[in-house]
């Protein structure tokens, strides 16, 4: 598979702040990364497509001035909560698409991270 | 566009026992990647069995294994000797054929799977 890792795992803050979280591919260099909301005991909920270089593709009702992705390498992508209200709480979650010789291995993904916004 | 359904909100195995987890998929593609996900109360998302729909043979990983109906567009887990630590959200997710790691999977709202001792 591929080791991905996010980083804080759990952070509370203030309404009004922005928090960044961290997600990095450890073992592959991924060119796209993938960000995740989910809601107690939903599914997973696409936020966005990370391109390495390159603008994010936001699925359509995501606010892409609310929930700022960055891909500056291809180990690492950050997803920023700006002025984060506690509607945006929630587990967010990253994950890393690979193949390999024999095709599509899938995704694999970080640990998550819990927001929580008082 | 695609779904995945999963018909089964909960299920319940006793140890032991085999459980068999339901996901039907609506696609106008004939080749396709299909993945049953687990997800544990960790929240570690957890990739448990892949299928490809150019390949007749149905997937197994130990005591994990899929049952492939292309025709009926329906992809179901079964999970022989359940144990304890297979409690979880099982997820099931589709994929395009496309090659590169770019394309994003399409989920269906989940199974509660739990195992009574």
């Amino acid at each position: 598979g591929a080791v991905v890792s996010q980083h804080p795992s759990w952070v509370i803050c203030k309404s009004g702040t922005s928090v960044k979280i961290e997600c990095r591919s450890l073992d592959f260099q991924a060119t796209t990364m993938f960000w995740y909301r989910q809601f107690p005991k939903q599914s997973l909920m696409l936020m966005a497509t990370s391109n390495e270089g390159s603008k994010a593709t936001y699925e359509q009702g995501v606010e892409k001035d609310k929930f700022l992705i960055n891909h500056a390498s291809l180990t690492l992508s950050t997803l920023t909560v700006t002025s984060a209200h506690p509607e945006d709480s929630s587990f967010y979650i990253c994950s890393v698409g690979r193949t390999g010789t024999s095709g599509v291995k899938g995704q694999f993904f970080g640990p998550g991270t819990r927001l929580t916004v008082l | 566009a695609q779904t995945v359904t999963q018909s089964q909100p909960e299920m319940s195995v006793q140890e032991a026992e085999t459980v068999t987890l339901s996901c039907t998929y609506d696609t106008s593609e004939s080749d396709y990647y299909l993945f049953w996900y687990k997800q544990p109360p960790s929240r570690q998302m957890i990739l448990v069995i892949r299928q490809e729909a150019y390949k007749q043979q149905n997937a197994t990983e130990n005591r994990f294994s899929v049952n492939f109906q292309k025709a009926a567009k329906s992809f179901s887990l079964k999970i022989s000797d359940s144990q304890l630590g297979d409690a979880a959200m099982y997820f099931c997710a589709y994929r395009r054929f496309a090659l590169g790691g770019s394309e994003k999977l399409v989920f269906g709202k989940g199974t509660k799977l739990t195992v009574n001792p």
